[in-house]
């Protein structure tokens, strides 16, 4: 069974950094896609950003030069590191598995991210 | 605004069917990358519904269905049951922008 459990989420004031982790289990991480997806309050899904299997990254354009997504297959590990966090970027933050054709095929439950003063 | 445009809501009574419709371009949809759907029940994770057009993960009851036509792809709930109140997300691949994935910005489905 696929699990994705995140963490790292937390209460940051403007222009801060915070640092979230998804750790994976129950398929092969090292050869999985993984992105970011993330749920403002009342609204919709966002792409955030994605990481292949070979650590090719992309970004959406409003987190570009801000976010920086990694991966730790030794750890089954991915991480998004946010600098400079603004309060648009509050939100709930999915981790997902891609399943191999540009879609996400398994979610985790989220980590809640509040960027306020 | 979303890259893919969806009706902000639908309704319907048990029984009946419901189509959501997904509205692209020629950057997207219309350039021939498959569309994905997501069911979202209330305070939970979002789902994987359908795949590829049109392709049921293990486990989604065939009641749903989706269909793709030119630049629109469309999701249908056949026989809808009150568990299927939620929100549902369309979600492609799209060239002209700096990531691929785009989604739909979403339909809210209330079963009567």
């Amino acid at each position: 069974e696929v699990q994705l459990l995140e963490s790292g989420g937390a209460l940051v004031q403007p222009g801060g950094s915070l640092r979230l982790s998804c750790v994976a289990s129950g398929f092969t991480f090292s050869t999985s896609a993984m992105g970011w997806v993330r749920q403002a309050p009342g609204k919709g899904l966002e792409w955030v950003s994605t990481i292949t299997g070979r650590s090719l990254t992309y970004y959406a354009g409003s987190v570009k030069g801000r976010f920086t997504i990694s991966r730790d297959n030794s750890k089954n590990t991915m991480h998004l590191q946010m600098n400079d966090l603004r309060a648009e970027d509050t939100a709930l933050y999915y981790c997902a598995k891609d399943g191999g054709t540009y879609f996400f095929d398994n979610w985790g439950q989220g980590t809640q991210v509040t960027v306020s003063s | 605004q979303s890259v893919l445009t969806q009706p902000p809501s639908v309704s319907g009574a048990p029984g009946q069917r419901v189509t959501i419709s997904c509205t692209g371009s020629s950057s997207n949809i219309g350039a021939g990358y498959d569309v994905h759907w997501y069911q979202q029940l209330p305070g939970t994770a979002p789902k994987l519904l359908i795949y590829g057009n049109t392709n049921r993960p293990s486990g989604v009851p065939d009641r749903f269905s989706g269909s793709k036509s030119g630049s629109s792809a469309s999701l249908t709930i056949t026989g809808l049951q009150a568990e299927d109140a939620a929100d549902y997300y369309c979600q492609s691949y799209d060239s002209n922008l700096s990531g691929p994935w785009v989604f739909g910005g979403g339909t809210k489905l209330t079963v009567l």
